[in-house]
């Protein structure tokens, strides 16, 4: 069975400075992961996949995330964030396209 | 091109009465998900559609959720009667493909059902 656990519900965060939203997953299979945002009032919009090739996986917003096999992860990260970055962020796994969720990280920025 | 689109976006409806959520997914798309979220949980799994025919419904939590695809384009979740713990999030999703070829999901803003 598949299985995704954040373990921190909420992140507060300096602008511009780093920051790292931690996944770690349970899988029996290979999985495809994902990083999915929900910014306030809107829906799920995707941030970033894996699907296979390279481990380090970037989004348009300067987001990365590493899929590490051994220490079954995918924790996301991202060098400086923006004000703008202030959303819910949730990491899943994919199996034939049936998602599983974590419970989901609150990243907060503050000015 | 149309993403996956939800109605309503809020409803908030007395215990015992009934509901129906609306999802139109990304046109082509055959394959189509609903899944909840309660009270700031993890998102979860009700069911998966392939076309018209039910996949996957080892989610749905119990008989008061019913949900349709006629025709294999929209689909609606009807909650009869609604209970104070069915509030939360409801949030749809499409995608294509079959199998280990179906990799990526396309999700609506979700409808935000409270019981009341």
């Amino acid at each position: 069975a598949q299985s995704v656990t954040q373990l921190d519900s909420q992140v507060p965060v300096f602008e511009e400075a780093p920051v790292e939203l931690r996944c770690n997953y349970s899988s029996s299979v290979s999985v495809y992961l994902f990083w999915y945002v929900q910014y306030p009032n809107q829906g799920l919009q995707l941030l970033l996949k894996y699907l296979s090739g390279s481990t380090l996986v970037e989004s348009i917003n300067g987001f990365e995330a590493e899929f590490n096999k051994s220490q079954t992860s995918f924790h996301l990260r991202k060098p400086s964030v923006h004000i703008s970055d202030t959303a819910e962020y949730f990491c899943a796994v994919s199996d034939q396209g049936k998602f599983y969720f974590g419970s989901g990280t609150k990243l907060n920025v503050k000015p | 091109e149309a993403g996956v689109t939800q109605f309503p976006s809020h409803s908030v409806i007395e215990k015992g009465q009934t509901v129906t959520l609306r999802c139109d997914p990304i046109s082509g798309h055959d394959n189509l998900y609903w899944y909840r979220r309660v009270m700031g949980k993890e998102i979860k799994f009700l069911l998966h559609f392939v076309k018209e025919s039910k996949q996957d419904e080892s989610g749905m939590p119990n008989n008061r959720f019913l949900a349709e695809r006629t025709g294999g384009t929209y689909s609606t979740l009807k909650v009869q009667p609604a209970e104070l713990e069915d509030s939360g999030v409801y949030f749809c999703a499409s995608s294509q493909g079959q199998g280990w070829g179906n990799t990526e999901a396309f999700f609506g803003q979700g409808t935000r059902l409270t019981v009341v």
